[in-house]
């Protein structure tokens, strides 16, 4: 049965900060993806990042950056200089092969950046 | 990029109403849609893995008969929230899987805010 991990419920920084967002995930299937989401107030969800298990390069877009390791099972999500634009609900991800792309989600971390 | 519409955005109805929430995918075809429902501070539920064609697949402890699901077409895919009490009031997303591609990601519309008085 695939899980996903958020350990930290919310977290606050002041701007400029750098945040790292935990995940941590268990699934038995070698081929899988993990997603990270971005839910402001409004509720919409925003896409951020898919990554196949197979792929474990660090990844970078502007101020977001990834961290998978497969040792760990780990997929943390860090913000570079954090904005109060950041501030929403983050939702670590995963969706096994043979699930049939269903998507199981982590309980979420509610960011608040502070000016 | 590929856009799923859901609609309405936000419905206010009294007890014992039925209310129908549309997922429409604008620009690609799904013979696969999923149905996630959100309580306040609550992450993503999967509901309902609606296919295109066929019955839906109900997660456990969804009740098929309360939440009925009809996918039609391969642009749209429907949730009828039967008799509605104040406990189904919830944030209800829908997802689109493009059928183009292999393992292509889900994209979700916008959600609809659901409230029961």
């Amino acid at each position: 049965a695939q899980k996903v991990t958020q350990a930290q419920t919310e977290i606050s920084v002041v701007e400029k900060e750098d945040v790292t967002l935990d995940c941590v995930y268990e699934t038995r299937d070698t081929t899988y993806y993990l997603f990270w989401y971005k839910q402001p107030p409004s509720g919409e969800l925003v896409f951020l990042i898919r990554r196949n298990s197979f792929d474990e390069q660090n990844e970078i877009s502007g101020r977001y950056s990834w961290n998978f390791q497969k040792s760990t099972s780990s997929f943390n999500f860090t913000i570079t200089a954090s904005q109060v634009v950041d501030s929403a609900v983050y939702f670590c991800a995963l969706s096994e092969v043979t699930s049939g792309s269903r998507l199981t989600f982590g309980e979420g971390t509610q960011l608040t950046v502070n000016p | 990029g590929a856009v799923v519409s859901q609609h309405p955005s936000r419905v206010i109805c009294k007890s014992g109403t039925s209310v129908k929430i549309e997922c429409r995918s604008l620009d690609f075809q799904a013979t696969t849609m999923f149905w996630y429902r959100q309580f306040p501070k609550q992450s993503l539920m999967l509901m309902a893995t609606s296919n295109e064609g066929s019955k839906a697949t109900y997660e456990q402890g969804v009740e098929k008969d309360k939440f009925l699901i009809n996918h039609a077409s391969l642009t749209l895919s429907t949730l009828t929230v039967t008799s509605a009490h104040p406990e189904d009031s919830s944030f209800y997303i829908c997802s689109a899987r493009p059928n183009q591609g292999c393992n292509q990601p889900q994209h979700f519309g916008d959600g609809t805010r659901l409230s029961i008085l």
